[in-house]
């Protein structure tokens, strides 16, 4: 078993959705990282947070500690929004999950 | 601003032969570094990392290894590259001593293909 799963694995939605990826961890962890890796690979950190909810722009992170629970939304998604979601989590490592595929339709 | 660039973006090499890709980091100094692997449909997984020059720690087993000649400046290497090298390898740094809460800063990737 993973230290770190998500769902959905794979995720279409039409352009305007509210999209929500699902993060459970199962170890003690400092933070919690989302990350978007697009089609060509590159990497970019979107959120790092301890507690609580953050936001930047249409996306919104939460975690909660007590449930070893994390979530991603995105609101009113756009095709832009596409690509594969990375729930890592910190603790003496960096534990990764296996991502989530997400695709915006038009 | 700090920036991480990784090269060669994408290598097909034949089974056999040698392997060497290069990460630099720039605005910074004494970052922790990072080698992962990507397998298709698994998640990231950790090669090796460094927290500082000619340290390095080793997480798997295999055919490949990691040298950090200066500060800000990490290489993977294999002497011999196998058909199960293939891959999508990342370079990654984050802040020395707070590594555990620190956000990591991943570089462009580089696509193996070995045939």
């Amino acid at each position: 078993k993973n230290e770190v799963e998500q769902s959905p694995q794979n995720l279409t939605a039409q352009e305007g959705e509210f999209i929500t990826i699902n993060c459970s961890y199962s170890v003690g962890i400092s933070a919690l990282h989302w990350l978007q890796q697009h089609p060509g690979g590159g990497i970019v950190s979107l959120f790092m947070l301890s507690s609580g909810k953050k936001k930047h722009g249409r996306l919104i992170a939460t975690i909660n500690i007590q449930e070893k629970h994390s979530s991603l939304h995105i609101t009113a998604s756009h095709p832009r929004d596409s690509a594969v979601y990375i729930c890592a989590a910190t603790g003496n490592q960096f534990y990764f999950g296996t991502g989530t595929s997400l695709t915006v339709i038009p | 601003s700090q920036t991480i660039h990784q090269w060669p973006a994408t290598l097909v090499q034949p089974v056999g032969s040698p392997l060497s890709l290069e990460c630099t980091v720039e605005g910074t100094s004494n970052p922790n570094l990072y080698w992962y692997r990507q397998a298709a449909g698994r998640g990231l997984q950790l090669l090796f990392y460094s927290v500082g020059i000619g340290q390095i720690s080793s997480e798997v087993p295999q055919n490949l290894s990691a040298s950090r000649p200066q500060d800000r400046q990490f290489i993977l290497s294999s002497k011999k590259l196998l058909l199960s090298d293939s891959g999508f390898y990342l370079c990654a740094w984050s802040r020395s001593g707070t590594s555990e809460a620190g956000e990591l800063f991943f570089g462009e990737g580089s696509r193996l293909t070995v045939l």
